[in-house]
């Protein structure tokens, strides 16, 4: 088992919806929690952070995290076909100086 | 410069060269963390540095593969003998605290 698991996708959501990506991890001690987009050929970019249970919006972005269920997600709202990318969820541990742990990433795809 | 960079951005190699992977963190950013991404996948923890030193190597594949950070900033990834599995994305990433870490452009290594 991955410390860090996304389903890959491809995940397909029509143009305006909701678009909802989901990691869970394996390690309790996890601290922190990232979601980092990354378009075709690109490098990855932070688009959010989020550190204690509840719900952390930004724009058109919410990441959820519930520690109990070891579950982070990310929610898009009014979805863009420039939202098309690779997602990636990363976790950090206790004691580990910020190294991130990533997970393989789940396509989105947003049909016009 | 503003952003993190690395160079070269594609390098070619022959089975059995050695490369040298330069990456060039944002000022003043004490944690540097190199990544190897295989294509489909999520970038996978190589090592990291807090200034000059290094902290944590448990990624790095095998022996032929050395990381320094002697001043602090500018790092660089070595890679001896090159073989054709080592054929990825290798990406450098800086951060100044724990939360969350940006990436370099990455460098496109092809084995042949």
């Amino acid at each position: 088992q991955k410390e860090v698991e996304q389903n890959s996708g491809p995940l397909s959501v029509p143009e305006g919806a909701i678009a909802s990506l989901n990691c869970t991890y394996s390690d309790r001690g996890s601290q922190s929690f990232f979601w980092y987009r990354q378009y075709s050929g690109k490098s990855p970019e932070l688009i959010m952070s989020i550190y204690s249970n509840g719900d952390k919006e930004d724009g058109r972005f919410t990441a959820q995290l519930n520690k109990a269920s070891q579950y982070v997600s990310l929610l898009i709202r009014d979805s863009q076909p420039s939202d098309s990318a690779t997602y990636l969820c990363a976790v950090t541990r206790n004691n580990q100086g910020g190294k991130l742990i990533f997970g393989q990433g789940t396509e989105l795809s947003v049909k016009p | 410069g503003a952003g993190v960079s690395q160079s070269p951005r594609y390098k070619v190699a022959k089975r059995g060269q050695d490369v040298a992977l330069r990456c060039d963190p944002i000022s003043g950013h004490v944690s540097l963390f190199w990544y190897q991404q295989a294509l489909g996948q999520g970038p996978e923890f190589l090592t990291y540095f807090q200034n000059e030193a290094q902290l944590d190597k448990s990624g790095l594949p095998s022996d032929r593969f050395f990381a320094e950070r002697p001043e602090g900033s500018v790092s660089t990834l070595k890679i001896q003998r090159t073989q054709q599995e080592d054929s990825a994305v290798y990406l450098c990433a800086s951060s100044s605290d724990r939360h969350g870490a940006f990436f370099g452009q990455g460098t496109r290594l092809t084995v042949v």
